[in-house]
């Protein structure tokens, strides 16, 4: 199956700073998310972005499709930042029933 | 919009009982509902994809006998673990989408399970 890697895999940084998280994957796909999970488990969608760039306030994410590598961009860091980021996909091959490969997370703690 | 609850959040129960979960799309009809693990700092694991109508496609290494899912309408699916064991002790977090072959799948807040 498809192989989702993420990196950093912890984080910490300083409220203000900013961040690049790196989501790699090794086949094709038609489908990627990044989502914050926050402490209650709850899965934030952040960005449905196969290809191309989005923007959402703070936030931004670029996925480059050819390369098989996506990036989460956080500006001006806040201390409700924190919490873990995953990237997944969906590979082409499944017809869109195949569900989503999670990478096992970016641990990011904002410390005020 | 795109809401996707379940029920219940959290539950307890004893070895050898069963326990259904429901998924449930408030805003949207759900082609597609797909069940998902997560043990304690670990990442998501796909455990089925359900479909309205037809029997589910479970991933490889999940009891379909264990693990019933039912997809009774386009806005409701249930996982129900039968004979839970403490090893089934695990937050269980269900997704659904509206388009067909592809799309946003939004996630529910997830149910926490302990058997004891």
């Amino acid at each position: 199956g498809i192989q989702v890697e993420q990196s950093p895999p912890d984080l910490i940084l300083q409220e203000g700073a900013n961040s690049t998280l790196r989501c790699n994957f090794s086949d094709s796909v038609n489908n990627l998310q990044w989502f914050h999970q926050n402490p209650w488990g709850q899965l934030i969608n952040l960005f449905y972005i196969p290809s191309g760039t989005k923007q959402n306030g703070r936030l931004s994410a670029t996925t480059v499709a050819t390369e098989r590598y996506s990036l989460l961009y956080i500006s001006s860091s806040q201390t409700t930042d924190s919490g873990v980021y995953f990237c997944a996909v969906e590979t082409i091959f499944g017809g869109g029933a195949d569900g989503l490969t999670f990478g096992k997370g970016t641990h990011l703690i904002i410390q005020p | 919009g795109a809401v996707v609850s379940q029920h219940p959040s959290r539950v307890i129960c004893k070895s050898g009982t069963s326990v259904k979960i429901e998924c449930r799309s408030l805003d949207f009809q759900a082609t597609t509902m797909f069940w998902y693990r997560q043990f304690p700092k670990q990442s998501l694991m796909l455990m089925a994809t359900s479909n309205e109508g037809s029997k589910a496609t479970y991933e490889q290494g999940v009891e379909k006998d264990k693990f019933l899912i039912n997809h009774a309408s386009l806005t409701l699916s249930t996982l129900t673990v039968t004979s839970a064991h403490p090893e089934d002790s695990s937050f269980y977090i269900c997704s659904a989408r509206e388009a067909v072959g592809g799309g946003t799948q939004y996630f529910g807040p997830g149910t926490r399970l302990l058997v004891l």
